[in-house]
């Protein structure tokens, strides 16, 4: 069956250094890969979408990479900021029919220290 | 313009009753999706409809249901209600598919089973 893997639940990091955080999948084909921000008691908030034949997408201080033969897609904040901190979610959908559906992984909290 | 908005934020119900959750997209969009989400299962797809048909569904059982009015509008409504079904319900609205486009989620509504 699919699943998704987003890399720790929780991740630390000094203000200012650039934040990591890894999606991987297995027994998936994904055509989308969408990163979303949620912060407690809201609900997500769409971050970045990249598609497979992209290698790379960015948006101000966030970068996104897709690399459909390690089946992962990292995800990068640098310049990190306290305001960042929020728990981030990644999402894969197919392309076609029911695949087209979003597939969420349970996420990764993270915070950032100033 | 304006947000995707639910009614009602907070319900409590108890076992064996039924609940019906309202959601209005953002004007303009035609896709609603509807999500589970729980700490221990995470953010879980429901259905998706577009233009008052139902175009994918979740693996949940058949006592969650829902529909889409003309006007985008969308409702769910899940029957014979279980303690498992203590949740954050999310709705999602996107132009014409949560996959391919920006995918905007409304607060949520926080239901308890007693």
């Amino acid at each position: 069956s699919q699943k998704i893997e987003q890399n720790s639940e929780a991740l630390n990091i000094q203000e200012g250094k650039t934040a990591t955080l890894t999606c991987n999948y297995t027994n998936y084909s994904p055509a989308y890969l969408q990163w979303y921000r949620q912060d407690p008691g809201r609900g997500p908030v769409f971050l970045l979408l990249i598609r497979e034949n992209e290698k790379e997408k960015r948006k101000e201080r966030l970068k996104v990479t897709f690399d459909t033969t390690l089946k992962q897609s990292l995800f990068h904040i640098t310049a990190s900021q306290p305001a960042d901190s929020a728990t981030y979610l990644c999402a894969l959908a197919g392309s076609s029919g029911s695949a087209r559906q979003l597939t969420f992984g349970s996420g990764t909290q993270l915070t950032v220290l100033p | 313009k304006a947000g995707v908005t639910q009614t009602p934020r907070y319900l409590i119900k108890t076992r064996g009753q039924q609940v019906t959750l309202s959601c209005s997209p953002i004007s303009g969009h035609r896709s609603v999706s509807w999500y589970q989400q729980t700490p221990g299962q995470g953010l879980q797809f429901l259905f998706e409809y577009f233009s008052e048909t139902q175009r994918n569904k979740g693996n949940f059982p058949g006592r969650f249901s829902g529909r889409q009015f003309s006007n985008s509008r969308s409702e769910m409504n899940v029957s014979t209600l279980e303690l498992g079904d203590s949740a954050l319900y999310l709705c999602a609205s996107s132009y014409l598919a949560p996959s391919t486009d920006t995918q905007y989620f409304g607060p949520g509504t926080r239901l308890t089973v007693l």
